[in-house]
């Protein structure tokens, strides 16, 4: 199973670029490949916002991007608005298993 | 409209039991893996079980032995049976729904939990 870090906080002003990082702490590299993004805001379910990397599903805003690097993937957050305040967490699967990052508290100042 | 939705927590012993259920709506259903995932208060996201479209099941560690998932695509419902509680399985228990193509795929659909409470 995937060990995947994040950090615990990240903040900016409205109008900036934030990146959120995700480390795999574990061998099995393979299956990073299949990296996801989900952001949670309070008292809600998770919502898809970046799939295998890089991918944004239908009405996902273009502001959220995604990239790899190694071990550690990334999730860039541009323009920041209000409604960007929120949980964001990264996600390893295969077809039988998935494990979450630590999860992102994303602040908006 | 894709809609997921839980039902089925409450507040429970330790040692206690309790089933949870899983309705989808505005999809193929049987289409698709349908995960459990559950945040423990003030945590992050932990995957618990799935039940493949291919009538695959797969379980957390931490909870095989205790926890049985099954389906029934006529009612497009997927339940969770959960015995032997602890108060570590105190969470928000989610379903989360993965297109079944037998290929790595995200959690497209999520619905918006049922609270499991285990206290003394």
């Amino acid at each position: 199973q995937s060990a995947l870090t994040q950090p615990a906080s990240v903040s900016g002003s409205p109008g900036q670029s934030i990146t959120i990082s995700c480390t795999e702490t574990n061998s099995d590299i393979g299956h990073f490949n299949y990296v996801s993004w989900y952001q949670q805001h309070p008292g809600k379910g998770p919502k898809l916002i970046i799939y295998a990397v890089s991918n944004r599903p239908s009405g996902v805003s273009n502001r959220f991007s995604g990239s790899k690097s190694g071990n550690t993937a990334s999730l860039t957050i541009s323009g920041l608005q209000a409604e960007d305040e929120a949980d964001y967490y990264c996600s390893s699967y295969t077809s039988s298993t998935t494990a979450f990052g630590t999860g992102t508290k994303v602040s908006v100042l | 409209e894709v809609q997921l939705v839980e039902s089925g927590g409450g507040s429970v012993h330790p040692g206690s039991s309790l089933r949870l259920s899983c309705e989808g709506s505005g999809f193929v259903f049987s289409a698709y893996d349908i995960n459990w995932v559950r945040q423990r208060p003030g945590k992050g996201l932990e995957w618990v079980s799935a039940f493949g479209s291919a009538g695959d099941t797969y379980y957390a560690d931490f909870v095989k032995g205790r926890f049985t998932v099954s389906r029934e695509n006529v009612k497009d419902s997927v339940y969770l049976q959960m015995t032997n509680l602890g108060l570590g399985d105190t969470a928000v228990y989610y379903c989360a729904a993965r297109y079944g193509s037998g290929s790595p795929e995200p959690l497209d659909y999520w619905g918006q939990g049922t609270l499991v409470t285990v206290s003394s």
